[in-house]
């Protein structure tokens, strides 16, 4: 059975500093794999996302992601946070195609002026 | 586009009350997914459909719970009776038959 583990709850960054989140997964095949966003009181929106390719994507925000199969993780990063990336971070996998996805438990992130 | 639509976005009922969800896919997609998220398990799979048809409902937590989807821009999804249990925001999403799923708004569910 597909997995995502996100091992940080809650990460606290001050404003203008480096971000990086962590995401590993288990999952018996190529995965097809996700990062969402999700304001308070707001849906999910999809920041980036990995099927094949170039292991390192580009999404939007500023954000990027990382895919290390030898590690089975996908990390998020970016630069130089701003107070308006306050929210709460999913990590998703999925067998690709019309499937569902499982979600990680979600990291709340936290700026610090 | 208005992006997905689910209606009402917030529900208060009473135990033993039927519940039902709306939600209009973005038009053109042919998957679409209902997904629950509680603080205790996060964001859950119900049961999606592929060209109106449900694929999985493996998800459903009990018998209490159902779904349909009668054309391509409507589904329901239907909690019958429902219980405090069953509070948790219910997300829907769609998908183009790509790998990338839409979701909407959400519909906040209170069962007192």
């Amino acid at each position: 059975a597909q997995s995502v583990t996100q091992p940080d709850i809650h990460i606290t960054v001050s404003e203008g500093a480096s971000l990086e989140l962590r995401c590993n997964y288990s999952y018996g095949a190529t995965p097809y794999l996700f990062w969402y966003v999700q304001s308070p009181g707001q849906g999910l929106q999809l920041l980036l996302k990995y099927f094949s390719g170039d292991t390192l994507v580009q999404g939007i925000k500023g954000f990027e992601a990382e895919f290390k199969r030898s590690q089975s993780s996908f990390n998020l990063r970016k630069p130089s946070v701003h107070w308006s990336d306050a929210a709460e971070y999913f990590c998703a996998v999925g067998a690709g195609g019309a499937d569902g996805l499982t979600f990680g438990k979600g990291t709340h992130l936290i700026i610090q002026p | 586009d208005a992006g997905v639509i689910q209606s009402p976005r917030h529900e208060v009922t009473e135990m033993g009350q039927e519940v039902t969800l709306r939600c209009k896919p973005i038009s053109g997609h042919n998957s679409l997914f209902w997904y629950r998220q509680t603080m205790m398990r996060g964001l859950e799979l119900l049961i999606y459909f592929n060209n109106n048809v449900p694929i999985d409902d493996s998800g459903m937590p009990e018998d209490r719970f159902s779904a349909k989807m009668p054309n391509a821009s409507f589904s329901t999804l239907k909690i019958q009776p429902s219980e405090p249990r069953d509070s948790a925001v219910y997300f829907c999403a769609s998908s183009p038959d790509s790998d990338t799923q839409y979701f909407g708004p959400g519909t906040r569910l209170t069962v007192l």
